[in-house]
């Protein structure tokens, strides 16, 4: 199947700071690409789908101003985190779908800890 | 709305032993189902699937029935082993999203024992 990365794997940081995470489509192009979130112990939670060029879709709830996307190519999508709070220290998943198949591929997730 | 509905674990198996993680769904026509697996620090893997109905999907081992009439697709092994040691999950996707968007269960956590 194709490979979905993210990056970082794990990042920690201090309340009210942005936090950038990166989605990549490695082998195939993401026409599509979704971001979820994971509490511990817990299912994964949709929190926007990006089309690449046009604004992401926020499920209801998710605050569009908190949780930026951009989805500026085929195969990079990035979710910031502005102005975290410990509130928001969880495991951010995304996935893409496109180029010749028709199911998600989930990167390895990022783990965010907010101090 | 569609939902899907998954057994609580966790599951503590000694080796060999046999696998059922229950998981039923409500959904309008007729979903897609699947089953990922969630080893530990990692991201989803899609284990199986199955696209309609009677349709068994199989995959290492594990394998599950897409049964209609009971909105069922419980996910069973014959014999665990250590390595299965993960987060499952079962998920749908509606036909009637063209967005392609899953709707997952809550998760069922399998502990093997060796």
């Amino acid at each position: 199947g194709a490979v979905v990365s993210q990056h970082p794997s794990r990042v920690i940081c201090k309340s009210g700071t942005s936090v950038k995470i990166e989605c990549r489509s490695l082998d195939f192009q993401a026409t599509t690409m979704f971001w979820y979130r994971q509490f511990p112990k817990q299912s994964l939670m949709l929190m926007a789908t990006s089309n690449e060029g046009s604004k992401a879709t926020y499920e209801q709830g998710v605050e569009k101003d908190k949780f930026l996307i951009n989805h500026a190519s085929l195969t990079l999508s990035t979710l910031t985190v502005t102005s975290a709070h410990p509130e928001d220290s969880s495991f951010y998943i995304c996935s893409a779908k496109g180029g010749n198949y028709n199911e998600q591929f989930f990167g390895p997730g990022t783990r965010l800890t907010v101090l | 709305g569609d939902s899907v509905t998954q057994m609580e674990g966790p599951v503590t198996l000694s080796e060999e032993a046999f696998l059922t993680i229950n998981c039923t769904y409500t959904a309008t026509g007729y979903p897609s189902l699947f089953w990922y697996v969630q080893y530990p620090g990692e991201g989803l893997q899609l284990l199986l699937k199955a696209t309609k109905a009677d349709d068994k999907g199989s995959n290492k081992g594990f394998e599950a029935t897409y049964r209609k009439e009971t909105t069922s697709f419980h996910l069973e092994k014959g014999s665990v082993q250590v390595s299965d040691s993960a987060v499952y999950f079962c998920a749908l996707k509606s036909p009637n999203n063209a967005g392609n968007m899953l709707t997952f269960g809550g998760g069922t956590r399998l502990m093997v024992k060796p």
